[in-house]
């Protein structure tokens, strides 16, 4: 089966950087996505890495290294609102998406 | 354009009854997603379909159905709920492309099952 791990919380200052890691166990996938969910709300797409390297979306940056089965997601000039929660997911055959259990993030004043 | 769509936005139920919860999108899209988000857990795959006419069990396909009715609509359907069953259940869709699969999310239906 696949499974992610990434960290439970996470906690920067505001206009810091913060990196959110994810490492993943699969035998196969097509790509890494990284997903935003604030508190009652639907989870929105970010990022998504189908190949090794670094994807860059204005603040969001997200990264994937299939060999060290490993990626992260990148947030510089922290702002109040990315306060929320952070999924990894993997999307292997057939489509079928993964998700890790989710990074809170705070950011602090 | 409304995106994904689901209905109804809040349920309760008592154990035993059965309901069964809409989605329906409207951007063409190839695949679709049931998942069930737990507080403070993160999203669990219940089926999903990857193109019209297929469906697949995900993580937690237990006592629940799908059907996917046509390329714009895929239900999720407890035939007979269980206090376990309360969660928040999200349905997503995606082009169902490799080189990126952004799913779009619907706004959730709030379950409660006593």
């Amino acid at each position: 089966g696949q499974s992610l791990e990434q960290p439970s919380e996470v906690t920067a200052v505001e206009g810091a950087i913060v990196q959110i890691n994810c490492t993943y166990q699969t035998s196969g996938f097509y790509g890494l996505s990284w997903y935003q969910q604030h508190d009652g709300g639907a989870p929105t797409f970010l990022s998504y890495n189908a190949l090794d390297g670094l994807e860059e979306t204005g603040r969001f940056s997200s990264f994937l290294s299939r060999s060290d089965s490993y990626g992260y997601l990148l947030l510089q000039e922290l702002q109040m609102k990315d306060s929320a929660s952070y999924f990894c997911a993997l999307t292997t055959g057939g489509f079928k998406t993964i998700f890790g259990a989710g990074t809170r993030l705070f950011v602090k004043a | 354009n409304a995106g994904v769509t689901q209905t109804p936005k809040f349920q309760v139920l008592k154990t035993g009854q059965s309901m069964t919860l809409q989605c329906a999108q409207d951007m063409n899209h190839n695949s679709m997603y049931w998942y069930r988000q737990d507080p403070g857990m993160g999203l669990r795959l219940i089926y999903y379909s990857a193109s019209e006419g297929t469906t697949d069990k995900g993580e937690v396909p237990n006592g629940y159905n799908v059907s996917r009715l046509n390329k714009r609509e895929f239900s999720l359907r407890l035939e007979s709920a269980a206090p376990s069953q309360t969660s928040v259940y999200f349905c997503a869709s995606s082009e169902g492309q490799a080189r990126i699969n952004e799913q779009f999310f619907g706004p959730g239906t709030r379950l409660t099952v006593l």
